[in-house]
């Protein structure tokens, strides 16, 4: 089972990110994002589709619509570059990521 | 708080075996299973597996089947990972991360999510 993701996304500061995941029949399952920066260890951003942590900013938000879960990311700033992973579950294959997908902030 | 820290990096030849370890603290170690990831340079996260502390049972990805044995230390809160017959293609960061599932109204499982990770171990195979 695989997960795409666009491999990069430009924004400029204080504008909407989107970053894309999609997949066969994902929307059968639910969807968690990841973030990580160089030298970090990935943190949960999102979990089942569109629920936030505590302690991650409100301008992270998930959606999920037909095979495609979207994480988006309002009035981006600097310190959001990052790269970005989606996952999701399923009871034949378990775990599954995305390929990730790299945000500029420029 | 949630804390998982994992051992230091390790080097090994190709052929050989390599155990990391994952100690948890901040809160109860049974009561979550322990997955762990591996991300080899400038790619993505790969999942390797499950192990649950309280039954022992584990499940390993098809690709790391025959290779990967994850157990525990209940004593002292520790996972461990270990995979063997090591090639240059495992040189990677293998992280431990905290499973947490979750179910729908009825009690059927709906999916799992990571809300904690350790910091990372390098496992480097080089002859």
């Amino acid at each position: 089972y695989e997960l795409t993701q666009p491999p990069s996304v430009s924004v400029s500061p204080g504008q909407t990110a989107s970053i894309t995941c999609s997949g066969n029949k994902l929307g059968d399952k639910h969807v968690s994002w990841y973030r990580q920066t160089p030298g970090q260890s990935p943190v949960v951003v999102i979990y089942q589709d569109t629920k936030r942590p505590s302690g991650i900013p409100e301008r992270f938000s998930g959606s999920h619509s037909g095979n495609t879960a979207t994480l988006t990311i309002s009035g981006t700033q600097t310190v959001d570059e990052a790269d970005y992973y989606c996952q999701a579950w399923d009871s034949s294959t378990d775990v599954v990521f995305g390929g990730g997908t790299k945000v500029t902030v420029l | 708080q949630v804390q998982l820290v994992q051992s230091g990096a390790e080097v090994r030849k190709p052929g050989a075996s390599v155990k990391v370890s994952c100690k948890a603290s901040g809160y109860t170690f049974s009561s979550y299973d322990i997955s762990w990831v591996r991300q080899a340079t400038g790619q993505g996260l790969e999942w390797m597996g499950w192990m649950n502390p309280n039954s022992g049972n584990t499940g390993y990805a098809q690709k790391f089947q025959g290779r990967v044995t994850m157990t525990r230390n209940n004593a002292i809160n520790t996972a461990y990972m270990e995979l063997s017959s090591l090639k240059s293609e495992d040189t990677a960061v293998y992280y431990c991360a905290r499973r947490v599932p979750y179910y729908d109204y009825w009690g059927d499982a709906q999916g799992t999510t990571f809300d904690s990770w350790g910091q990372g171990t390098l496992v480097t195979v080089s002859s």
